[in-house]
């Protein structure tokens, strides 16, 4: 079972920060996801990688499929990017669907 | 829809009754997934269907956890004889394929007397 570890787990900053986020996993995998979770609210997707870097707006996320490390950043943060971040793992195996292993995720609060 | 919608929103049971959790993923997706998340944790994998055949149940805490997708459409999470323990949100996702962009539902919060 591959195990996902997030840091930091709570992170508090101001407005127009930059915020990185990390990621590491132990076996190797099929894509990478990163998540937003609001308060109360749903998840929304953010990023799908398996390699490289993406970039949506003020997002950016990058993967070292070697070192096993992927990172979320955000640049010129913003109290409406306060939310939980979560990152998941899938290796997509087989027959089923091996499920995705979710990190704890890492608690951001961006002050104004 | 335009999304997927996940029913009811919130669901307050006491200990011992049965309930059920409805998602209606978006049209056209083969993968389903039932997440299910404890308070100030990440979401722990329950199940997987693949059109209507439940291809992984491995999650499933225990045999009073239930899943159908008849018409490989539409999903039920069945849990009977709810502990206190089974108390969570309850997430649902969908993907085009098994191995595509995962799309949420707003979960179903289940609090357990």
């Amino acid at each position: 079972k591959n195990e996902v570890e997030q840091s930091p787990q709570n992170l508090t900053a101001q407005e127009g920060e930059f915020i990185t986020i990390n990621c590491s996993y132990s076996v190797g995998i099929s894509a990478l996801h990163w998540l937003q979770q609001h308060p109360g609210g749903g998840i929304v997707s953010l990023f799908m990688l398996s390699s490289g870097k993406k970039k949506h707006g003020r997002l950016i996320a990058t993967i070292n499929i070697q070192e096993k490390h992927s990172s979320l950043h955000i640049t010129a943060s913003h109290p409406r990017d306060s939310a939980v971040y979560i990152c998941a793992v899938g290796a997509y195996s087989g027959g089923g669907a091996d499920g995705l292993t979710f990190g704890k995720g890492t608690h951001l609060i961006i002050q104004p | 829809g335009a999304g997927v919608s996940q029913s009811p929103r919130y669901k307050v049971a006491k200990r011992g009754q049965d309930v059920a959790l409805r998602c209606d993923p978006i049209s056209g997706h083969v993968s389903l997934f039932w997440y299910q998340q404890a308070l100030g944790q990440g979401p722990e994998f329950l199940t997987y269907f693949q059109n209507e055949a439940q291809l992984d149940k491995s999650g499933l805490p225990s045999d009073r956890f239930f899943a159908e997708r008849p018409e490989g459409s539409v999903s039920t999470l069945k849990i009977q004889r709810t502990q206190q323990e089974d108390s969570a949100v309850y997430l649902c996702a969908s993907s085009l394929w098994r191995a595509g962009e995962l799309f949420f539902g707003e979960g179903s919060r289940l609090t357990v007397l």
